[in-house]
């Protein structure tokens, strides 16, 4: 199994572009969650999604969107990325009242 | 504001020493806690735990929730160099509704194991 499975794994962005993280989960999971982990701050929440079709924000949504066409993906985008967003990105699932996986994060700097 | 609290922030022990981690929290309608093990990428899961008093043991690693004090502890005894991660506290706290599985995270505890 490969459980959760994030793309790319590294990403140098200019401030001002744009990209799109990719959440892949091969377990059924309702849940999905994006998170971003930053020195001294824990895991923070983005964004989250209950079921396909389906986002809402968490604790620090602004900068992103996100995207859940399909059960199995959930996409993160930054519109104008901004040095601020230079951290360490993690996508979970889980099922309702089960424990969220994590996949093994994408390292993102902006400059 | 819902919060959780990990102590101590960092820790140095020997191989075969044992490690207590302490992981306090304040939120509203608390669902469950859970554990996790950081190494050098995704952070795997421990334990979940929902009952008061109730020991989850996996090998050499056990903790236990006393959700009248709010905090649970991690245990791990005859530690290895393996062990050295960041240890993670994160609670699900609800707000009504249907439950969300979302989760408020400590700073967590960096654990190194000298051999």
């Amino acid at each position: 199994n490969a459980g959760v499975t994030q793309t790319p794994k590294f990403r140098v962005l200019k401030t001002g572009q744009s990209m799109t993280l990719l959440c892949a989960q091969d377990m059924n999971h309702e849940y999905m969650y994006w998170y971003r982990q930053d020195p001294g701050m824990g895991l923070r929440l983005i964004h989250y999604s209950v079921g396909e079709g389906t986002t809402a924000k968490g604790e620090v949504p602004d900068g992103y969107n996100v995207s859940r066409l399909k059960k199995q993906n959930f996409l993160l985008g930054l519109e104008s990325a901004a040095p601020s967003q230079t951290s360490v990105y993690f996508c979970a699932s889980s099922y309702s009242g089960g424990p969220q996986h994590f996949g093994d994060g994408t390292r993102l700097s902006i400059l | 504001e819902d919060k959780v609290v990990q102590s101590p922030l960092s820790l140095v022990v020997h191989e075969g020493d044992t490690v207590t981690l302490n992981c306090s929290y304040e939120v509203t309608n608390f669902r469950s806690l859970l554990w996790y093990k950081q190494e050098k990428k995704a952070p795997t899961f421990l334990f979940m735990l929902t009952s008061s008093g109730i020991e989850k043991k996996s090998g050499r690693l056990s903790s236990i929730l006393d959700k009248k004090e709010l905090f649970s502890i991690l245990n791990i005894t005859a530690t290895q160099t393996g062990d050295s991660a960041i240890y993670l506290c994160a609670v699900e706290a609800g707000r009504g509704g249907g439950a969300t599985n979302k989760l408020i995270f400590g700073t967590g505890t960096l654990l190194a194991v000298q051999p």
